[in-house]
């Protein structure tokens, strides 16, 4: 599976926008890049997901570049509520069915 | 409408023993997949089923099990548990096996 490298940690203020950075140098054509995060003692939740555009929904933005080497999960005004940990994940569509997680962004949300 | 329901929320079980732990799909949905999360592993795949069928698997030994009943619900199973198995067990369902998932809140599984 191609992988991918995001920062172990951010920290964003209240009602501000959040950039969380995603790197998929090995990503291949069919591979889309899916969002998920996890609140607090609860299961992953899904975010957001794209192949080649930019996609938007009203839980966030998904920015990805030209060659499709990163992307970038927008949170247009943080809030307490966003504060988790954020998985950027590349899935094939097709094949392997699976969500290989990796560590992901813990994003703290300050007041 | 509903979402994904684990059962139960908590377990404490004895080294030797046996678990089943249960999970209930989102209404129309056919994949349900498992996963274990531990602080030191993470999120980790278990299998995926579809249909009744295991379709997919992950790296763990054969202790692990599950099925999938007509009524897409599944049961995951794991014997002889041992320390290291105590985790947060976690079952997602989808409408295909190529659509988002959702995650129930998991089972909290202790081994002692």
């Amino acid at each position: 599976d191609a992988k991918t490298t995001q920062p172990n940690s951010m920290e964003s203020n209240e009602e501000e926008p959040v950039h969380l950075p995603c790197n998929h140098s090995t990503i291949s054509g069919t591979d889309y890049i899916h969002w998920y995060r996890q609140l607090p003692s609860q299961g992953p939740e899904y975010v957001i997901h794209g192949l080649t555009s930019n996609v938007n929904n009203r839980m966030a933005s998904l920015a990805i570049a030209e060659d499709r080497k990163s992307s970038t999960l927008i949170l247009h005004r943080a809030t307490l509520r966003d504060a988790a940990v954020y998985y950027c994940i590349l899935r094939v569509t097709g094949s392997a069915r699976q969500l290989t997680f990796g560590s992901g962004t813990q994003l703290t949300v300050l007041p | 409408k509903a979402g994904v329901t684990q059962t139960p929320r908590y377990l404490i079980k004895t080294r030797g023993q046996q678990v089943t732990l249960s999970c209930s799909p989102i209404s129309g949905h056919r994949s349900v997949s498992w996963y274990q999360q531990t602080p030191g592993q993470g999120l980790q795949f278990l299998f995926e089923y579809f249909s009744e069928t295991q379709r997919n698997k992950g790296n763990f030994p054969g202790r692990f099990s599950g099925r999938q009943f007509s009524n897409s619900r599944s049961e995951m199973n794991v014997s002889t548990l041992e320390l290291g198995d105590s985790a947060l067990y976690l079952c997602a369902s989808s409408l295909t096996v190529h659509t988002e998932a959702f995650f129930g809140q998991g089972t909290r599984l202790t081994v002692v």
